[in-house]
């Protein structure tokens, strides 16, 4: 079975504060992905990684970077956590169309972040 | 227009009703299909991967209309664990990137 993890269930955080978030996959996938999820507003992709020390934008990229040293571990980073980042975030992985012939994604339980 | 759009719901079923769920989606690049579950408080999960021809996994049977860009979702004989968030999924742009459309999910509660 495909396992992801992430470094905490549940983190509170002042505002101001830089904030890292940690995901390791132990299945050698190509890609990981950063998600914050919301209300009404579904998952929505901040970030993601084909490859080490790569990276591509997403769809709401501002207020966060990431990175990605190794293979297994990518990691998101608020530079200065705000209070409209309060939500919770998902790590994904995929082994990649290339790679397996699929890109179904394979997530992490989750870190409900609340910023104060 | 959304790229991935379904009915939020709720839908209320008793135990043992047949329940559909529809999506449409506005990329007809797109060649990847799934239906995701996820339960309230918790991550996402593949249900399962749709397939031109439609497919079927024990009482769940997804099907996919390319030209009117439609997925469907068929749960027959509804338990009360089956009561989830569904999300409809597709990929972006062919697969170029493998990146994924999630829809904002469609709410089950099966009620006894």
């Amino acid at each position: 079975d495909v396992k992801v993890t992430q470094s905490s269930r549940y983190l509170v955080k002042r505002t101001g504060e830089k904030v890292f978030l940690e995901c390791v996959q132990d299945m050698d996938h190509e890609n990981m992905f950063w998600y914050r999820q919301d209300p009404g507003l579904g998952l929505r992709l901040i970030y993601f990684s084909y490859d080490v020390k790569m990276k591509e934008k997403g769809d709401i990229p501002e207020g966060y970077s990431v990175s990605r040293e190794k293979k297994e571990r990518f990691s998101l980073i608020l530079e200065s956590a705000s209070t409209n980042q309060t939500s919770m975030y998902l790590c994904a992985s995929s082994p990649g169309l290339a790679a397996s012939g699929t890109d179904t994604q394979y997530f992490g339980p989750g870190t409900r972040l609340t910023v104060l | 227009r959304k790229e991935v759009e379904q009915d939020p719901g709720p839908f209320n079923v008793p135990e043992g009703a047949t329940v559909a769920f529809n999506c449409t989606y506005s990329n007809s690049a797109s060649q990847s299909f799934f239906w995701y579950r996820q339960d309230c408080r918790k991550e996402p999960k593949l249900l399962m991967s749709v397939y031109s021809s439609g497919n079927e996994d024990g009482r769940f049977t997804a099907q996919l209309n390319r030209a009117s860009q439609y997925i469907s979702l068929l749960i027959r004989d509804s338990k009360l664990s089956d009561s989830a968030t569904y999300l409809c999924v597709v990929n972006e742009r062919g697969g170029a990137t493998n990146k994924l459309i999630f829809g904002t999910g469609t709410l089950l509660a099966v009620q006894p």
